[in-house]
């Protein structure tokens, strides 16, 4: 089973869509959580980290439950630049610097 | 300021070749990580650098695949005998731990095709 799964999507959405993605982890000693943006053929860089008590950033909203593992990730009034690929990304309390990256779930926002 | 730079960005080699891929990280990032990135996958953990160390090595696939950072600041990813699966884009990233929940700062890749 892998550490971090995620649906490939692709989500395909109109501009100033909300959009929605989950992300499950399966170890139950994971500690600090992540979401990506990757464009294509680009390098990831980091979108946020995902607080217990969740956090905002502008459009973009995180939600950890970690009594379901998973985290999930809401961005909403959706702009053709969001089109990119997004990855999970989790580590745990045992191995801090060993980061496990879900495969990612790609978004095409369209006008 | 100059972030993690990767050379060279595209390896076309053949199956049996040595390579050397090389990574220099962001000044003063004590953290250095080396990833593979198949296509349709995300970054796999490869090995972790704190200092001058390997942290971290449970991610190298076999003894083919070798890592070091003498100095601690640019890295070298080697790889021997290669194989045609050993094909993918390689990744380098750093951080300086402690802060910023350990954000990593990936450079742009490393393209390697093996024929």
């Amino acid at each position: 089973r892998k550490e971090v799964e995620q649906d490939p999507g692709p989500f395909n959405v109109p501009e100033g869509a909300t959009v929605a993605f989950n992300c499950t982890y399966s170890n139950s000693a994971s500690q600090s959580f992540f979401w990506y943006r990757q464009d294509c053929r680009k390098e990831p860089k980091l979108l946020m980290s995902v607080y217990s008590s969740g956090n905002e950033d502008g459009r973009f909203t995180a939600q950890l439950n970690r009594a379901s593992q998973y985290i999930s990730l809401l961005i909403r009034d959706s702009k053709l630049s969001d089109s990119a690929t997004y990855l999970c990304v989790v580590n745990t309390l045992y191995n801090f610097n060993k980061f496990y990256f879900g495969s990612g779930t790609k978004l095409n926002v369209k006008p | 300021g100059a972030g993690v730079s990767q050379t060279p960005s595209n390896k076309v080699t053949e199956k049996g070749k040595y390579v050397e891929l090389r990574c220099d990280p962001i000044s003063g990032h004590t953290a250095l990580y080396w990833y593979r990135q198949s296509l349709g996958q995300g970054p796999e953990f490869l090995i972790y650098f704190q200092g001058t160390g390997a942290a971290d090595d449970s991610g190298l696939p076999n003894d083919r695949f070798f890592a070091v950072r003498p100095e601690g600041s640019v890295s070298t990813l080697k790889i021997q005998r290669t194989e045609r699966g050993d094909s993918a884009v390689y990744l380098c990233a750093s951080s300086l731990p402690g802060t910023s929940y350990n954000e990593q700062f990936f450079g742009p890749g490393t393209r390697l095709t093996v024929l």
